[in-house]
């Protein structure tokens, strides 16, 4: 089913550092996740994704981690800019449906 | 990547009137499309997913006479918030999926519903 977050956590970061956002998701049979970038008052926007026969998927600055034994995701994004201050959410594909995480707001400070 | 035109992008409306969203697949045909209700500081919560020809298929909780889902072509879903009232005021999102399974979602930019 899905999973919903009453409260955003934040994680403030100094520009040109490391992020990591961290996401547990609910059903250890979802077979697909993709992390999401939402900017206020926007649809999400595609970050990455990654199956469940992979542990680790690059891209262009992020990083996506699966860790199947714990039911986890993380998104790391490398060198931080102020660009990417949003809120960002993982979501996992079960049953074609795509159910998503309480959420992070990303806070890049100058 | 694909696009997903919604429309309006924001509506205000009185209560108990009947507001549509239209949700359209620019580029690309979309056997399914997925509706998304999200509360202010919170995550998006499905509502209900659209499949072209057929009867739309809701979440638990969600009310399909209220919520009314139409998807009439490959390329256009509706929603209709019928009687209106302030508590259905929300930030709706449609989005669509390219090819069928495992395959990643875009979204349109979402429509602000205000119920006075």
């Amino acid at each position: 089913g899905e999973s919903v977050g009453l409260h955003l956590p934040t994680l403030s970061v100094q520009e040109g550092d490391n992020s990591i956002i961290n996401c547990a998701y609910s059903n250890s049979a979802s077979d697909y996740f993709i992390w999401y970038k939402q900017e206020s008052g926007k649809g999400p926007q595609f970050i990455i994704d990654i199956r469940s026969n992979m542990d680790k998927r690059q891209g262009q600055r992020v990083t996506v981690l699966l860790n199947k034994t714990v039911k986890h995701l993380s998104l790391q994004i490398a060198a931080t800019q102020p660009g990417d201050s949003a809120v960002y959410f993982c979501a996992e594909n079960n049953f074609n449906k795509f159910y998503f995480g309480s959420g992070t707001k990303l806070n890049v400070k100058p | 990547g694909a696009v997903v035109s919604q429309h309006p992008s924001r509506v205000i409306c009185k209560s108990g009137t009947s507001v549509k969203i239209e949700c359209r697949s620019l580029d690309f045909q979309a056997t399914t499309m997925f509706w998304y209700r999200q509360f202010p500081k919170q995550s998006l919560m499905l509502m209900a997913t659209s499949n072209e020809g057929s009867k739309a298929t809701y979440e638990q909780g969600v009310e399909k006479d209220k919520f009314l889902i139409n998807h009439a072509s490959l390329t256009l879903s509706t929603l209709t918030v019928t009687s209106a009232h302030p508590e259905d005021s929300s930030f709706y999102i449609c989005s669509a999926r390219v090819g069928t399974g495992n395959e990643k979602l875009f979204f349109g930019s979402g429509t602000q519903l205000s119920v006075l």
